[in-house]
């Protein structure tokens, strides 16, 4: 099984909501992901996630928190966004980090009013 | 820092034509390099990956790689277009050590023309 889930689908917020996204995998990998994927654009990463403590942060603004409850769940935390956070997020995971595939998720398509 | 180079935002073909994406790498140390697809609402699948074994990297769908380190270039090839080969194509790049991060490509969308 290589499935990385994600839910919801879908996500409708007002700027001053509190969302979650969420993430999941059953591979046994150590290493998760959050990209941030606008329209016509690549992936642009956010988070890394190895061995449940946070190796990367790219300079991502505080109203995205991200949390790694266990080694198989990710979060992100989503409060006070702007209209321009509004785009496809997706989850990854890998074995490791480096040259191990990452698999991901279908995403979850957000849209910030 | 390393980054990969997609030429080409957009390539049309004919169903059965070959199929060339280009992709570039700059790195300062060997890469590793990967050709990835998304469908239209969907998330990333690999297609294939050169992680310093051989050079010409197979994968799946009928796609392959040749990593030429004089030209340094990852393109991706396969020999006959299908309708279902429509997509976007990104190519990426990681280092071997330190931070171990994918980077992508701009990304160039296959158009498969009957």
């Amino acid at each position: 099984d290589t499935e990385v889930t994600q839910t919801p689908k879908h996500l409708v917020m007002g700027m001053t909501n509190k969302k979650s996204l969420k993430c999941e995998q059953h591979m046994g990998h150590r290493a998760m992901y959050w990209y941030k994927q606008k329209a016509k654009k690549p992936p642009e990463l956010m988070f890394v996630y190895s061995y449940e403590k946070l190796s990367i942060n790219e300079s991502v603004p505080s109203r995205f928190s991200p949390e790694c409850p266990n080694s198989s769940l990710l979060n992100l935390h989503l409060h006070a966004l702007q209209p321009e956070d509004s785009a496809l997020y997706l989850c990854a995971s890998s074995q490791a980090t480096g040259k191990d595939t990452q698999y991901f998720g279908p995403g979850t398509r957000l849209t910030v009013l | 820092a390393q980054s990969v180079t997609q030429l080409g935002s957009h390539v049309s073909v004919s169903e059965g034509a070959l199929v060339l994406l280009r992709c570039n790498y700059s790195s300062s140390v060997p890469p590793y390099l990967f050709w990835y697809v998304q469908y239209p609402n969907q998330g990333l699948q690999l297609l294939l990956k050169y992680t310093s074994a051989a050079t010409l990297v197979k994968g799946i769908n009928g796609f392959e790689a040749e990593f030429k380190k004089s030209e340094t270039s990852f393109h991706l090839t396969k020999p006959s277009a299908h309708m279902r080969d429509a997509a976007e194509y990104f190519c990426a790049v990681t280092r071997p050590t330190g931070r171990r991060a994918l980077t992508f490509g701009s990304g160039t969308r296959l158009q498969v023309q009957p």
